[in-house]
């Protein structure tokens, strides 16, 4: 069974411009989650997608970040215009159900120069 | 806000010892308590999801105890191995109603040769 992936594996951007990470869940799997970790800090939730359909997305810093997830399998998350503190290794993990162990993703490396 | 804390940070240990560190997490409002094994650019691997005082799980030559009275958990590694180096995270879930983990900063364990 395939696990959760995520593409770019690393991205390099100038301030101000615009990114935009994947996700692929665990086949099957209805919850979507994305964290983000800041260098030297911890792992911090942003969002949770059940399907389609946002949960909760109380950790999403600001507007500039916008996360969709159409038709409830893979989902992007959008960040516009990128600052630098925007820096960081974004995860995505996915459960079968809300309470289950989490998979996580390997991260996506965001660099912001 | 509910604070989860890893210690130590970082330690290097030779091959052969046995280590152990702990998380400390809220006593109340508990739920679960996950730890994952994260080696740099590759998932965050699950390794035990701990839910009742006085759990003892073991997976090889690491284990893990709970205590949710005083609100903490360790992971021992006996005979540490180079292939143990890691950073170990540590995960708090609260019944709060919310579905996301809570994380320590980590534990960066490098085990020498």
């Amino acid at each position: 069974e395939a696990g959760v992936t995520q593409f770019p594996s690393h991205s390099v951007i100038e301030k101000g411009q615009t990114v935009t990470l994947r996700c692929d869940p665990i086949s099957g799997h209805d919850n979507l989650y994305w964290y983000r970790r800041v260098m030297g800090k911890e792992i911090k939730f942003l969002l949770h997608f059940v399907k389609e359909s946002k949960q909760d997305e109380s950790g999403m810093p600001n507007n500039r970040f916008l996360a969709e997830r159409t038709g409830g399998t893979y989902s992007t998350l959008k960040v516009q215009p990128a600052e630098l503190e925007d820096s960081g290794v974004y995860f995505c993990a996915s459960s079968g159900v809300s309470l289950g162990t989490q998979y996580f993703g390997p991260g996506t490396r965001l660099l912001v120069l | 806000i509910l604070n989860v804390e890893q210690s130590p940070q970082s330690l290097h240990v030779q091959e052969g010892d046995s280590t152990n560190f702990t998380c400390s997490f809220p006593s109340s409002n508990f739920y679960a308590l996950h730890w994952y094994r994260w080696e740099t650019a590759k998932s965050p691997e699950a390794l035990f999801v701990m839910t009742l005082n006085g759990d003892e799980k073991k997976k090889g030559r690491i284990s893990a105890t709970l205590n949710t009275k005083e609100g903490y958990s360790y992971l021992y590694i006996k005979g540490s191995q180079p292939e143990d180096s890691a950073t170990y995270l540590c995960a708090f879930r609260p019944t709060s109603g919310t579905y996301k983990y809570i994380f320590g900063t980590g534990t960066r364990l490098k085990v020498l040769a």
